[in-house]
């Protein structure tokens, strides 16, 4: 019943890394999310795609890129880690609307990133 | 600008009382409201949209377009219904949400 899969639960990296997390949808969902959750901000929009190799930025994307080379695979990208990107980052995706009302998100289950 | 508001970061409740997030939003256009609900070691899931005028779980809803609000009611409260709950919006081309920052709801025995 699982449709959106994101590789790690929980990850320790160290100042400086690249990193990468991974999220994989079984519903073929045009549109794909990235969002950090911290307590007391809510969900912020780091990076969205509506397709295939097409990508846009969202509220906050310094310090982060993303990668969609297949439909169902969207990766984001901390080119180098630092402190103040530790957060819990959730994936999502969804249908697009074609003139309908929208169905809204389908999360993954959160990656826990810790930056040291 | 889009933007939600949610004015309490906890509510505590007794079990069996009713109550009421607040949920208010800023939005030029027709907006699209929804409640997401956190369960504790879950993933966020979507609770209601407004557009279904549905009741789930004994939860309800109504866009106030006067007000600009959306605010999630439930007349007698049950401690299953402790979690972290987040209204959102969805507006504009591709699908985008906006999420308020979320109120923990504390439901007492």
């Amino acid at each position: 019943d699982v449709k959106v899969t994101q590789s790690s639960r929980y990850l320790v990296k160290r100042t400086g890394e690249k990193v990468f997390l991974e999220c994989v949808q079984d519903m073929d969902h045009e549109n794909m999310f990235w969002y950090r959750q911290d307590p007391g901000l809510g969900l912020r929009l780091i990076y969205f795609s509506y397709d295939v190799k097409m990508k846009e930025k969202g509220d906050i994307p310094e310090g982060y890129s993303v990668s969609r080379e297949k439909k169902e695979r969207f990766s984001l990208i901390l080119e180098s880690a630092s402190t103040n990107q530790t957060s819990m980052y959730l994936c999502a995706s969804s249908l697009y609307p074609s003139g309908g009302a929208s169905y809204g998100y389908t999360f993954g289950s959160g990656t826990r990133l810790t930056v040291v | 600008a889009q933007r939600v508001t949610q004015p309490e970061k906890l509510l505590s409740v007794f079990k069996g009382a009713p109550v009421e997030l607040k949920c208010n939003y800023s939005y030029s256009g027709s907006p699209e409201l929804f409640w997401y609900v956190q369960y504790s070691r879950q993933r966020l899931q979507l609770l209601l949209r407004h557009i279904s005028r549905e009741s789930i779980k004994g939860f309800t809803a109504d866009l106030n377009k006067g007000e600009t609000s959306f605010h999630l009611k439930k007349p007698f409260a049950q401690e299953e219904d402790s979690a972290m709950y987040y209204c959102a919006l969805s507006g504009g081309n591709f699908n985008k949400f906006y999420f308020g920052s979320g109120t923990k709801l504390n439901v007492k025995p």
